[in-house]
């Protein structure tokens, strides 16, 4: 079983306020991260993949970073808006047999307050 | 395309009865995957499929479940006979080539509730 931590377990912060959070993952046999964006009642969307150490990959407001010698992923979200509350997983591809499967962090639960 | 379509959305059912969950994937995508959600362990897989071909069930929790994927448009999972730590919400997801390239597409998942 593969450890993906993310960190912290919820934040809540203000309109406008910038966040970030945080993605830990084994740092050998690296082959994928990936960010999924999760709304209470529905499923999860996925916002990015990446795959090279040094990858920054950004849609909107939101950006990712990725670190893969030391095994980390950071998620920014710029100017955060209400809707931007969602529960944010990350999910890590190892190298080797079990390339396809990903395996999931418990996720960050973010909420914007107006 | 309709996306990842699961049936159906709310299962409530006593404990010892059988229960299958539906899927169709995207039409096109080579992975398809089952996962279960709770609160106590979050998304766990149970089981994935490549061209129809289970490769890695080593998730599914018991002999009680079992999944089919008889052609490339379907997928079911079964759960025989229920039992209340059953309950959890159930997605299933596909997936075009490498999973790990293209990330999955999420169905709407199935809420079970076993009484």
């Amino acid at each position: 079983i593969l450890n993906v931590e993310q960190s912290p377990q919820s934040l809540h912060v203000q309109e406008g306020d910038s966040t970030n959070f945080t993605c830990s993952f084994p740092s050998s046999n690296f082959y994928a991260l990936h960010w999924y964006r999760w709304e209470t009642a529905k499923s999860p969307e996925a916002l990015f993949v990446m795959t090279l150490n040094g990858d920054e990959k950004k849609k909107g407001r939101i950006s990712a970073t990725l670190n893969t010698k030391e095994g980390y992923s950071y998620l920014y979200i710029k100017g955060s808006q209400p809707e931007d509350s969602a529960t944010y997983l990350c999910a890590f591809s190892p190298r080797g047999s079990t390339l396809g499967r990903l395996y999931f962090g418990r996720g960050t639960q973010l909420t914007v307050w107006p | 395309d309709a996306g990842v379509i699961q049936s159906p959305r709310h299962e409530v059912t006593e404990m010892g009865q059988e229960v299958t969950l539906r899927c169709k994937p995207i039409s096109g995508h080579d992975y398809l995957f089952w996962y279960r959600q709770t609160m106590m362990r979050g998304l766990e897989l149970l089981i994935y499929f490549n061209n129809n071909v289970p490769i890695d069930d080593s998730g599914m929790p018991e002999d009680r479940f079992s999944a089919k994927m008889p052609n490339a448009s379907f997928s079911t999972l079964k759960i025989q006979p229920s039992e209340p730590r059953d309950s959890a919400v159930y997605f299933c997801a596909s997936s075009l080539e490498w999973p790990a390239n293209y990330g999955y597409t999420f169905g709407s998942g199935t809420r079970l509730t076993v009484v």
